[in-house]
């Protein structure tokens, strides 16, 4: 089972970029990497899955090095509206193991 | 996309009571969704895996006679909460796997129901 860490907290202020990186030291070799948010009273939304280097969408991008022991979410130009609970998570093709959130990143926006 | 839906969006029970939580798969079928609960200020808890058409697994430590599951359809589970307690109010989420979907194994959430339990 491949175990995340993320930092608790994050401050940014608008308009700059935001990087959240998460660690899992023990992701395996069918392991995706996935990232969530959540804004209070909502279920998590899916932001970005990738696997290896990197993968844009409209909302973010997602960097993973070649390790793949690591993974950062990139957010271009928060807005207050971005203010929410980050979660990343590692699992298989087969999903047995993507299912078990870590702390998550709390990011909050400020004017 | 894949949307997922609950039903209802809040409830407010007695203690003693049930309750029964609806979760559907709106655009996909699927034949795995997951019952998740989150208290106040933490993270998303595993509680269960509902598979279509068989029983329920259940995490460590969640009473599976307590909340019971039932995968009646491929868009469809439900959670029932029996004889609710103030302690198992919370914020119940469930969400199903779309394999079909652009993105590998990703789980899509439904928007999540409150229980109150006085």
């Amino acid at each position: 089972l491949a175990k995340t860490t993320q930092p608790i907290s994050m401050d940014s202020y608008e308009g700059q970029e935001v990087n959240i990186t998460c660690s899992h030291n023990n992701i395996a070799t069918n392991d995706y990497i996935t990232w969530y948010q959540q804004f209070p009273s909502q279920g998590p939304r899916f932001i970005i899955q990738g696997y290896k280097t990197k993968v844009t969408n409209e909302v973010a991008s997602l960097f993973i090095p070649a390790d793949r022991k690591s993974s950062t979410l990139s957010l271009p130009r928060v807005s207050l509206s971005d203010t929410a609970v980050y979660y990343c998570l590692v699992g298989d093709a087969a999903g047995a193991n993507n299912l078990f959130f870590g702390t998550g990143t709390r990011l909050t926006v400020i004017p | 996309g894949a949307v997922v839906s609950q039903h209802p969006s809040w409830v407010i029970c007695k203690s003693g009571t049930s309750v029964k939580i609806e979760c559907r798969s709106l655009d996909f079928q699927a034949t795995t969704m997951f019952w998740y609960r989150q208290f106040p200020k933490q993270s998303l808890m595993l509680m269960a895996t509902s598979n279509e058409g068989s029983k329920a697994t259940y995490e460590q430590g969640v009473e599976k006679d307590k909340f019971l599951i039932n995968h009646a359809s491929l868009t469809l589970s439900t959670l029932t909460v029996t004889s609710a307690h103030p302690e198992d109010s919370s914020f119940y989420i469930c969400s199903a796997r779309d394999l079909a979907g652009v993105e590998t194994d990703t789980q899509y959430f439904g928007p999540g129901t409150r229980l109150t339990v006085l």
